[in-house]
């Protein structure tokens, strides 16, 4: 069945470094990805998204990569910061607003 | 994008009873859809709220359960019937409009079931 996975469940990184977090997915036919933040007590926010026709889009801090080949998403945030600290999940469309969310990875940020 | 609001932002309530989640957006959005993110978990989506008609549910959720309305283009409800302590989650309303498959979602309702 579909599935949207993603490597590590927490990633620990110092202040300053940067991050990179990763993301499988199955369905060959996604052709709309979406990284969202989740900070505790709060809904996920939309943090950047990229379309099949990319493999590489890039934002204030951060850059998502898309490997088609391996069906493999990556999220990379540059200086990370305190407030970055989150859960991040992955996200999966094949049109129409159909939408499968992966298990999430908890980002620490080290002072 | 959308500015979305819940109510209630939490509650505890009592086995057997019913809870009703209002979701609340500034514009008039296309697509208006519910989430349930059991604690510690990822999202699952329970439904699509459809304007004027039925709503539309996935695998595993049932309208007696979880009955949705969708009055207008702003705003949707979702009650949690016959509550029961694995009811206990977050409920996130999210929305979407016609130019875009991006989801934007509301703050949440912390629901506590004892």
């Amino acid at each position: 069945g579909e599935s949207v996975g993603l490597h590590l469940p927490t990633l620990s990184v110092q202040e300053g470094d940067n991050s990179i977090i990763n993301c499988a997915y199955s369905n060959s036919a996604s052709d709309y990805f979406i990284w969202y933040k989740q900070e505790s007590g709060k809904g996920p926010q939309f943090i950047i998204d990229i379309r099949s026709n990319m493999d590489k889009r890039q934002g204030q801090r951060v850059t998502v990569l898309l490997n088609k080949t391996v069906k493999h998403l990556s999220l990379q945030i540059a200086a990370t910061q305190p407030g970055d600290s989150a859960v991040y999940f992955c996200a999966e469309n094949t049109g129409g607003f159909k939408t499968i969310f992966g298990a999430g990875t908890r980002l620490f940020v080290k002072a | 994008s959308a500015v979305i609001s819940q109510k209630p932002s939490r509650d505890i309530c009592q086995r057997g009873t019913s809870l009703t989640i209002q979701c609340q957006v500034d514009s008039q959005v296309t697509m208006m859809f519910w989430y349930r993110q059991q604690p510690g978990q990822s999202l699952t989506l329970i439904a699509t709220a459809n304007q004027g008609s039925e709503a539309t549910y996935e695998s595993g959720f049932v309208i007696d359960k979880f009955p949705i309305s969708r009055p207008n283009l702003t705003f949707s409800t979702l009650t949690v019937s016959n509550l029961s302590p694995e009811d206990s989650s977050i409920y996130l309303c999210s929305v979407g409009t016609s130019n875009t498959d991006t989801q934007y979602f509301g703050p949440g309702t912390r629901l506590t079931v004892l």
